[in-house]
């Protein structure tokens, strides 16, 4: 079965840290893609990030970096040098085959809460 | 470019009353569509999904329902709200399979 978990429900963290939210999945496909979605309090989901399941290379986007590891299936992001317009609620999400009209299956999400 | 409208950006209505939401994308063709419904907790759960015009697929039994009349406007429909329907309701296009979902601004329904 198609699985993805974001065990930390809320962080809070002072604005110019780092900060790592964890994402862990399971899934019987052997090809997939990950996903990151940013929810700000304005609700739309916002897109980050789309990962294959053959590409394990860490990618970087400005203050924005993934670290995909097949071996622990995780894919977690660190955002660098938090701002408070970072604040949302993050999603990590799976696409397989065996996902229904191969829709995203979201997590739970984490809550981010960046203070000055 | 592509964009995806959807509306009304939030509702009330009472329980028994009828719903219908709407949501159309424009700058593509065939794309694949999506309703989600995101409840207090946060999580996102797949409604339906539509890969056709006149294609829908229930994931969830509820009083809902779905329907694609055109090849880019998703209906989402209800005959009787119940008090349980309440949330945020998300709607959504991707444009193949496992490729990246952009949603809508979500439109936010309370059943009173």
């Amino acid at each position: 079965a198609q699985k993805v978990t974001q065990a930390q429900t809320e962080i809070s963290v002072v604005e110019k840290e780092d900060v790592t939210l964890d994402c862990v999945y399971e899934t019987r496909d052997t090809t997939y893609y990950l996903f990151w979605y940013k929810q700000p309090p304005s609700g739309e989901l916002v897109f980050l990030i789309r990962r294959n399941s053959f590409d394990e290379q860490n990618e970087i986007s400005g203050r924005y970096s993934w670290n995909f590891q097949k071996s622990t299936s995780s894919f977690n992001f660190t955002i660098t040098a938090s701002q408070v317009v970072d604040s949302a609620v993050y999603f990590c999400a799976l696409s397989g085959h065996s996902n229904s009209g191969y829709a995203l299956n979201f997590g739970k999400g984490t809550s981010l809460l960046v203070t000055p | 470019s592509q964009t995806i409208h959807q509306w009304p950006a939030t509702l009330v209505q009472p329980v028994g009353s009828p719903l219908s939401l709407e949501c159309t994308v424009e700058g593509t063709s065939n794309p694949n569509l999506y309703w989600y419904r995101q409840a207090a907790g946060r999580g996102l759960q797949l409604l339906f999904y539509s890969v056709g015009i006149g294609q829908i697929s229930s994931e969830v039994p509820q009083n809902l329902s779905a329907s694609r009349p055109q090849d880019r406007q998703f209906i989402l429909s209800s005959k009787k709200l119940l008090l349980s329907d309440s949330g945020f309701y998300l709607c959504a296009w991707s444009p193949g399979v496992m490729t990246e979902a952009f949603f809508g601004q979500g439109t936010r329904l309370t059943v009173v």
